[in-house]
């Protein structure tokens, strides 16, 4: 079945290097994404990846991707307190015909980043 | 600036009454989405519409139900039905064909006693 799992738990240090690690279950996924969610307010989408790269860098961010493993993670360099949120990834699934994406999301992944 | 407003964003309800939560974008989006979120859990679809005028049921749409007739909006009514409505639900759009990639409103958090 369809299942993201994510740890619920990271703190670190300000400046140091936080990686967020998720897994995935369908090897269909075209995209996977990562997103970010401040305390009371929407979802953010910080980065995705296609399923056919193994890496992406976004300035400070850096998504690896390891199909075989289905294992997805985000690095975040010199992380600040202002990163401090819940990080949630996804994968998505597509629908009949490739034209509804429907996401699947973990339980996220909360960062508390301590100055 | 486009984007995707929710209101109220926060909502209290008696126990048996229903109730709407608005979701409009300006972004051009065809398709758009509500999820609810409980603590400690991840998103789940409630609704979902590609075009006006049709929509699909998610993983948990009991208790719940959605209209799509302008594109700008998709609106969620809460009925009676649902057993444990409150929660912070959220809306999303998303421009379909390229890359897909769904934006999101800041939520509603509905509190019903």
């Amino acid at each position: 079945g369809e299942d993201v799992e994510q740890s619920l738990f990271l703190s670190v240090r300000e400046g140091d290097s936080s990686v967020i690690n998720c897994t995935y279950t369908d090897s269909s996924s075209t995209y996977l994404y990562w997103y970010k969610q401040e305390p009371g307010a929407g979802l953010q989408l910080l980065t995705y990846i296609f399923s056919n790269m193994d890496m992406k860098q976004d300035q400070r961010l850096t998504v690896l991707l390891n199909k075989k493993d289905k294992h997805l993670s985000l690095r975040i360099a010199d992380t600040q307190t202002g990163d401090s949120a819940i990080y949630f990834c996804a994968e998505s699934i597509f629908g009949a015909g490739g034209a509804t994406n429907k996401l699947i999301f973990g339980t996220g992944t909360l960062l508390a980043v301590q100055p | 600036d486009g984007g995707i407003t929710q209101s109220p964003k926060y909502l209290f309800r008696k126990e048996g009454q229903n109730v709407t939560l608005s979701c409009e974008q300006n972004l051009n989006h065809d398709a758009m989405y509500w999820y609810r979120q409980d603590p400690g859990q991840g998103l789940r679809l409630i609704y979902y519409s590609q075009i006006v005028n049709d929509f699909q049921k998610g993983d948990i749409a009991e208790g719940y139900s959605v209209s799509r007739e302008k594109k700008e909006s998709f609106p969620l009514t809460v009925t009676s039905a649902q057993k444990n409505p409150t929660a912070f639900y959220l809306c999303a759009s998303e421009r379909t064909g390229g890359i897909y990639e769904q934006y999101f409103g800041p939520g509603t958090r509905l509190t019903v006693t």
